[in-house]
């Protein structure tokens, strides 16, 4: 099946730093990417959708200034948290929409972000 | 809004035994229905999932059948194994404009010998 690869799997940062997450679709175009936040017991939150070319399409209650996503091509979206503090610790799962009919998702491994 | 509610867990089971994860939605139109499976130290994967009405979803043992009457999608396995150990989302997807995935908050199933 497609595979979706997120870098990286795990990082610590320290309080008032920027982390760049990558989710990159390695066999498969991915005209849509969605990024989501899973909390502790709790479901995910999607995040953003991003389409290639164009800009994100943030959820109501997401920061845009904080949580910077960018879609530069059909194989690669970035999420760039700016200014991390604690409470942006997180998994962060990315997932990819193949350009197709059946338009499935796939879903990263997911990118966990303790901040210090 | 769209939302997806499903039984809290953990569900506790011993190998074998039948299992049973509730799920009811609510959407405007017609959504797809999925459930996702995460296993320990893994990303999502879609364990099955149905498109329409009637629809019965079926893989590895599990199934699911779409039940506008009762808008519910429940998820079932006839005899657990220890392997079935994971946490499972069950999800939506309106077919219109960006199509984004609404998530349950997960149920997690430990299977024990």
């Amino acid at each position: 099946g497609a595979v979706v690869s997120q870098h990286p799997s795990w990082v610590i940062c320290k309080s008032g730093t920027s982390v760049k997450i990558e989710c990159r679709s390695l066999d498969f175009q991915a005209t849509t990417m969605f990024w989501y936040r899973q909390f502790p017991k709790q479901s995910l939150m999607l995040m953003a959708t991003s389409n290639e070319g164009s800009k994100a399409t943030y959820e109501q209650g997401v920061e845009k200034d904080k949580f910077l996503i960018n879609h530069a091509s059909l194989t690669l979206s970035t999420l760039t948290v700016t200014s991390a503090h604690p409470e942006d610790s997180s998994f962060y799962i990315c997932s990819a929409r193949q350009a197709t009919n059946t338009g499935e998702l796939f879903f990263g491994e997911g990118s966990r972000l303790t901040v210090l | 809004g769209d939302s997806v509610t499903q039984m809290e867990g953990p569900v506790t089971l011993s190998e074998e035994a039948f299992l049973t994860i509730n799920c009811t939605y609510t959407a405007t139109g017609y959504p797809s229905l999925f459930w996702y499976v995460q296993y320990p130290g893994e990303g999502l994967q879609l364990l099955l999932k149905a498109t329409k009405a009637d629809d019965k979803g079926s893989n590895k043992g599990f199934e699911a059948t779409y039940r506008k009457e009762t808008t519910s999608f429940h998820l079932e396995k006839g005899s657990v194994q220890v392997s079935d150990s994971a946490v499972y989302f069950c999800a939506l997807k309106i077919p219109q404009g960006y199509q984004k995935v609404t998530f349950g908050t997960g149920t997690k199933l430990q299977v024990i010998p």
